[in-house]
């Protein structure tokens, strides 16, 4: 079945600065790539997406690349600001018969002011 | 107006006991989840439903059933809890499009102890 694996596992960067978390999938069919931010003690909410015909996608501070040969997807945040710290997932999904999505393990991203 | 709600918010329990979780989403959706996050924050889907009909079940112990009604509503319901058990449960619904883009929703999570 899709495995997906995610880097870092903490990430701690100066207010200002560019976070970066990378994730790699395993199942080639996985043709769509959504990325969840989770604040302490709330619920995961989608902050970008990327299915499998786009190679990147652009929403102000965030944008996400995908590499499908590679099998692997990055999330970049420019300008980080105290507000962005939380956990990060990235997700692979797939239809088999019915839409599975696998989360990879989460980045943990500190940012200090 | 909550788009996805699941209670109760808190579940303190005494292992052995059977307890459930209800979920009701209001956005029209077909597709409902659950999934499990442990304390390393690892969030594992447990259960997939589409339009009342489960889709996916990821090798879940036969202790959790869930139940669908209809298609706005997934309960799950655990049987001879376990200190295992315990966890953050999150309700999702989705409505997949043609293009393949599956965003979820998530409710705000119900915290199990088991004792």
């Amino acid at each position: 079945g899709e495995n997906v694996e995610q880097h870092p596992s903490t990430l701690s960067v100066q207010e200002g600065d560019s976070a970066v978390i990378k994730c790699t999938y395993s199942d080639s069919a996985s043709n769509y790539f959504p990325w969840y931010k989770q604040e302490l003690g709330k619920r995961p909410q989608l902050i970008i997406d990327i299915r499998s015909n786009v190679g990147e996608k652009k929403d102000q501070r965030i944008a996400v690349t995908l590499n499908k040969t590679a099998k692997h997807f990055s999330l970049h945040i420019t300008e980080t600001q105290p507000e962005d710290s939380a956990v990060y997932f990235c997700a692979a999904s797939l239809n088999t018969g019915g839409f599975k999505t696998i989360f990879g393990a989460g980045t943990r991203l500190f940012v200090k002011a | 107006d909550t788009a996805v709600s699941q209670t109760p918010k808190y579940l303190v329990t005494q292992m052995g006991n059977d307890k459930s979780i209800k979920c009701e989403q209001n956005l029209g959706h077909d597709t409902m989840y659950w999934y499990k996050q442990d304390s390393k924050k690892f969030l594992k889907i447990m259960f997939s439903y589409n339009n009342k009909e489960l889709i996916i079940n990821e090798t879940v112990p036969n202790r959790f059933s869930p139940k669908s009604p209809d298609k706005a509503h997934l309960n799950l319901h655990i049987n001879s809890l376990e200190l295992g058990d315990s966890a953050v449960y999150f309700c999702a619904s989705s409505d997949p499009t043609g293009q393949g883009q599956n965003i979820q929703y998530f409710g705000a999570g119900t915290r199990l102890s088991v004792l």
